[in-house]
């Protein structure tokens, strides 16, 4: 079966600009994560949907960045007037749900601001 | 807050050398601990995960166990191949009062050489 998908693989954007970033789950996974990896570090907790609960937004950096759910199905996360801090590997992840522990990531989507 | 702390890399090692990749971990509560590993050009995968202590998680010749005394949960492999080059991330989750989100350590690249 299909895996977590992540598009686009690579985006360059100038500073200023918005963009978004697109995430599609397994199929049946009701909590879908964001985390973020900047060059040299690990991979830090941006923000987390469950089913219909309220999102877990906590790992937002700032109120530049926001993050959608439809159901229980694709996911955006936008960041508005990017700046070069914000290039890093931007990765996605699903799973079961609550109790599950594995999460399935996609391949990440590579943001360079310039 | 929770923390994971593990070795800097890169680890270069020659095919069938022993591997040890070190993981310490600091949490408030009682925390699920896993490594994660990402091949070159692919996403995260799960490698192995341990729920409890003295439990031993282990999966392609990969062992590490949950050591509450020392907060450690290091990784092992007898005999590594080239084939094992990727970088290695340990992670725990708490799932009472911290969600389902994975706190990473920064990752060790392995280099296995002939």
């Amino acid at each position: 079966g299909a895996g977590v998908s992540q598009s686009p693989s690579n985006k360059v954007t100038e500073k200023g600009k918005d963009v978004e970033l697109r995430c599609d789950p397994i199929s049946g996974h009701t909590a879908l994560y964001w985390y973020r990896q900047r060059l040299g570090q690990g991979l830090e907790f941006l923000i987390y949907f469950q089913g219909n609960s309220a999102p877990d937004k906590s790992g937002l950096p700032s109120d530049r960045f926001s993050a959608e759910r439809t159901g229980e199905s694709v996911s955006t996360l936008t960041i508005q007037r990017t700046q070069q801090e914000d290039s890093a590997v931007y990765l996605c992840a699903s799973s079961p749900g609550l109790a599950a522990y594995e999460q399935y990531f996609g391949p990440g989507t590579r943001l360079t601001v310039t | 807050g929770d923390s994971v702390t593990q070795m800097e890399g890169p680890v270069t090692l020659s095919e069938e050398a022993f591997l040890t990749i070190n993981c310490t971990y600091t949490a408030t509560g009682y925390p699920s601990l896993f490594w994660y590993v990402q091949y070159p050009g692919e996403g995260l995968q799960l490698l192995l995960k341990a729920t409890k202590a003295d439990d031993k998680g282990s999966n392609k010749g990969f062992e590490a166990t949950y050591r509450k005394e020392t907060t450690s949960f290091h990784l092992e492999k007898g005999s590594v191949q080239v084939s094992d080059s990727a970088v290695y991330f340990c992670a725990l989750i708490l799932l009472t009062g911290g969600g389902n989100k994975l706190t990473f350590g920064t990752g060790t690249q392995l280099k296995v050489e002939l």
